[in-house]
């Protein structure tokens, strides 16, 4: 089955221990991104790459780091969270290297931050 | 920048029609529409690229006006399924893609 994947689904953690979001995709896609969503505010993006080994910022990267080792995987590291990210966080993945086609999400991750 | 969305929220009863407007204050080459349900991940309805071509999903279509930097969806029909939260998304540089703040759409029996 085509998909992405993202672990965990949910985490409560402290603040300033290092974590790691994984993300992957079986469907060979090149373009993968991550969002990250708030009450009122939508769907921002957070990184975005277009390939392997080229990533470029989103409109809210401040404290999130990312890495495209490997095209089926996009892992949301946060090297050391605060209370102001604690977010619903979806990855996402699309065909072609522009965002400019389908995006298939992940089921999403429900981050805490305490 | 965010494209800009109305109304924020909308209720209808099974049956009735509802729009849904998105607009820029960027230049749009083409625009994204998704719906998400309660708990779940954004699913993608359609794409509409510049020319103004009008694609249609089921009884869900939309329209592009490159000019007035607008998009718009149409529910005809609303059936309960429709019910969700409604994106619209813009293409800005060659490869971000950034998203409205999103529309409730509630439908009632």
């Amino acid at each position: 089955e085509a998909q992405v994947t993202q672990n965990p689904r949910y985490l409560i953690t402290v603040t300033g221990k290092k974590l790691t979001v994984t993300c992957s995709q079986n469907m060979n896609h090149e373009y993968m991104s991550w969002y990250r969503q708030d009450p009122g505010l939508g769907l921002r993006q957070i990184y975005y790459s277009m390939n392997v080994e080229v990533t470029d910022k989103g409109d809210v990267p401040e404290g999130y780091k990312v890495s495209r080792k490997e095209k089926r995987n996009f892992p949301l590291i946060l090297e050391s969270p605060s209370p102001n990210q604690t977010s619903l966080y979806f990855c996402a993945s699309s065909t072609g290297t522009s965002g400019n086609n389908e995006q298939f999400f992940g089921p999403g991750t429900r981050l805490t931050v305490l | 920048q965010q494209p800009v969305q109305s109304p924020q929220a909308v209720i209808l009863r099974e049956g009735e029609d509802a729009v849904i407007n998105c607009s820029s204050s960027k230049a749009l080459y083409s625009v994204h529409w998704y719906r998400q349900k309660h708990g779940e991940a954004p699913v993608f309805l359609m794409i509409l690229l510049k020319g103004g071509e009008q694609k249609g999903h089921e009884k869900i279509s939309a329209s592009f006006n490159e000019k007035k930097q607008q998009s718009s969806l149409y529910l005809t029909a609303s059936q309960l399924s429709y019910s969700g939260t409604y994106f619209c998304g813009a293409i800005q540089g060659a490869q971000k893609l950034v998203f409205g703040q999103g529309t409730r759409l509630t439908i009632n029996p």
